[in-house]
């Protein structure tokens, strides 16, 4: 299977504790993203990378957060000190850069975040 | 500013045909897509439309664009049980950045 692949696919944490998620996106594929989905919502944005370089960054993303792609390949997502709020689905897509971009991204099944 | 909007739900009966409808903010956008989401699984696109079309076909997909009234719909002809999934409308805003509804959830009746 050559598509995105995010791991750990659950993760339970106490409040106060620190994670990290990882993303492999699709082999060729030069933009990375990832997003917050919380139950009966939409996906939010929260950051994307072009290669190694994160070029946006959501408000959403507070200080706590700080998300990684040194070789532009596999990216990283960590949460520092993490708290009830931040309980979600945080899912990572992947597209390539084509001419002309549909920008058309391809998601991961997701990793379910609860903080206890 | 960037808001994506959707009915939350929609029932119909196998056989019938589905309307999801959404409304979007930023005229700049340049590619309008539909993405599904299935129990567990990842959002999967299901066809998009670029901002100077009207409408777009794909097998049993229609994307009719309204750029005029920021009106976007996806029409699926001959609703299966298959077909119960949440339907999100998103809009590529800035070249990068996709903005996504709430979704539809689409009940089909058999």
């Amino acid at each position: 299977d050559t598509g995105v692949s995010q791991n750990p696919r659950h993760k339970i944490t106490k409040r106060g504790q620190n994670v990290t998620f990882r993303c492999d996106p699709i082999s060729e594929h030069n933009r990375l993203y990832w997003y917050r989905q919380t139950l009966g919502q939409g996906p939010e944005f929260l950051t994307y990378f072009q290669n190694e370089a994160q070029l946006e960054k959501s408000r959403l993303l507070s200080d706590r957060f700080s998300a990684e792609r040194p070789k532009g390949s596999f990216s990283t997502l960590e949460i520092q000190r993490t708290e009830q709020g931040d309980s979600a689905m945080y899912l990572c897509a992947s597209s390539p850069i084509a001419v002309p971009s549909t920008d058309t991204q391809y998601f991961g099944p997701g990793t379910r975040l609860t903080v206890l | 500013g960037e808001d994506v909007e959707q009915s939350l739900f929609l029932s119909v009966r196998e056989g019938d045909s589905s309307v999801i409808n959404c409304t979007y903010t930023d005229s700049s956008s340049t590619y309008l897509y539909w993405y599904k989401q299935e129990p567990g699984a990842g959002l999967q696109l299901l066809t998009y439309i670029f901002s100077n079309m009207d409408m777009k076909q794909d097998q049993r997909l229609t994307v009719l664009l309204n750029k005029k009234d920021k009106h976007l719909s996806l029409r699926i002809a001959d609703t299966q049980t298959g077909d119960s999934a949440i339907y999100f409308c998103a809009e590529a805003v800035g070249g990068f950045k996709t903005i996504f509804g709430a979704g539809t959830r689409l009940f089909v009746k058999a």
